[in-house]
């Protein structure tokens, strides 16, 4: 069965400084992984995915992650915080179920983001 | 393109009542999703449809959730009765289709609910 690790509940960075949010994966084919954010009372939104091409994959507002098989990771990264980013992130992992693609999320990682 | 339409925004309810949820998908998209989202974890499926069919309701607690997708677009969940532990927000997400290189899910706001 798939499963994802975030590992840290709640992450505190200075505006400007690297962000890295960790995710480990477990799952017993070739996963697709994805990042999402979700704002206060907002749904959640896709940052980036990984479906089997590049390891190193770019994503909206500056994020990118870069897919680690040998460390099942999927770490999340962005080189310079802005107040923006303040949010929650999950990680999710989906196999190849044939006609049912069912992801699994992480517990989310709370991003707060320091003047 | 308009969103994933969710309503209500918020509920709030005493244990044992009913309470039903409604959303609208993106137009054109095949595939819907109901999540329930506790409040520190992450979204866990609770049932997803292909069209009007059900893919997979294996998280479903069948003994008080119900949900349907009448003509295949847009779907209500419906609790009955509700207990506290369901305090949560309920997510609904649709995609085109859950195909290889294309599996991208949309989220509505959600309906936060509160049992008490």
């Amino acid at each position: 069965a798939q499963s994802v690790t975030q590992l840290g509940s709640h992450v505190s960075v200075s505006e400007g400084a690297l962000v890295l949010l960790r995710c480990n994966y477990s799952s017993s084919v070739p996963p697709y992984l994805f990042w999402y954010v979700q704002y206060p009372n907002q749904g959640l939104q896709l940052l980036l995915k990984y479906t089997s091409a590049a390891t190193l994959v770019k994503g909206i507002n500056g994020f990118e992650a870069e897919f680690k098989k040998s460390e099942t990771s999927f770490h999340l990264t962005k080189p310079s915080a802005h107040m923006s980013d303040a949010a929650e992130y999950f990680c999710a992992v989906s196999e190849d179920g044939g006609s049912n693609y069912k992801q699994t999320f992480g517990k989310g990682t709370l991003l707060t983001v320091n003047p | 393109e308009a969103g994933v339409a969710q309503s209500p925004r918020y509920k709030i309810i005493e244990k044992r009542q009913s309470v039903a949820f409604w959303c609208n998908p993106i137009s054109g998209h095949a595939t819907l999703y109901w999540y329930q989202q506790i409040l520190g974890q992450g979204p866990k499926l609770l049932i997803q449809f292909q069209n009007n069919g059900v893919v997979d309701d294996s998280q479903l607690p069948k003994d008080r959730f119900s949900a349907e997708r009448l003509k295949g677009v847009d779907s209500t969940l419906k609790i009955q009765p509700a207990k506290l532990e369901d305090s949560a927000v309920y997510l609904c997400a649709s995609s085109f289709l859950a195909v290889r290189g294309r599996y991208e899910q949309y989220f509505g706001p959600g309906t936060r609910l509160t049992v008490t």
